[in-house]
């Protein structure tokens, strides 16, 4: 089973400012990565398939980048709505999510 | 616009057989991939299965023995049977559609399935 670690497990930033989560496979996935958003109460929302594809209706300031064994995901400038918890999931050998990270507001 | 419902028992015993259907609203089963996702509490996601609408399936390697799926075109309904539950398949579980197969482009609400004797 491939594994997947985030990190940080928490970042704490302030509206405006941009963040960088990262995601780590345990054997190369190639560019077969989603990331997804999930807030509390609500389903989770798909953010980048393909490592660096925005899905329909996803901002630009959300960015995919990565291949192989790492990978990150950028918000460039924070909105309110955009403090919740992103999982990566890989989809290159089965399909395995990471444990998650959560953007809280500072 | 796609929605996805799950309905089943949420609670089951240890040993019985968590049958979870998913009904799709707004939408097609056909030319689709649908699949299975659970959160146990307090843990990450884990993937059970996907099914295409012609009836082709997999399932996660560490489930498969205790997993069939199945689904019914005319009523726009899929469903996830698992067997011999115990404690540790207690989790959401949540209907999707996903894109061939690989990742989740429309998730339902999640249901809670409480194992436990």
């Amino acid at each position: 089973e491939i594994l997947m670690t985030q990190s940080p497990d928490i970042v704490s930033a302030s509206p405006g400012e941009g963040v960088t989560l990262s995601c780590r496979a345990s054997q190369n996935v190639w560019s077969s990565l989603a990331w997804y958003q999930h807030k509390p109460g609500q389903t989770p929302r798909l953010l980048i398939y393909g490592a660096s594809t925005r899905a329909s209706g996803i901002p630009d300031r959300f960015s995919g980048s990565g291949s192989g064994t790492e990978f990150t995901l950028t918000i460039s400038s924070l909105q309110s709505e955009d403090f919740a918890l992103y999982y990566c999931q890989q989809y290159s050998n089965w399909r395995t999510f990471g444990q998650g990270t959560t953007v809280e507001i500072k | 616009q796609v929605q996805i419902q799950e309905s089943g028992p949420g609670l089951l015993k240890p040993s019985e057989t968590l049958s979870l259907t998913c009904t799709v609203s707004g939408g097609s089963i056909s030319g689709n991939y649908w699949g299975w996702v659970r959160q146990p509490p307090g843990k990450g996601l884990e993937w059970i299965a996907y099914i295409y609408y012609t009836g082709y399936t997999k399932s996660s390697p560490s489930l498969e023995s205790r997993v069939t799926t199945s689904l019914a075109t005319s009523r726009k309904k899929f469903s996830l049977h698992l067997r011999s539950v115990t404690a540790a398949d207690t989790a959401v579980y949540y209907c999707a559609r996903t894109v061939r197969g690989e990742y989740v482009d429309v998730w339902g609400p999640g249901m809670l399935v409480t194992v436990s004797s």
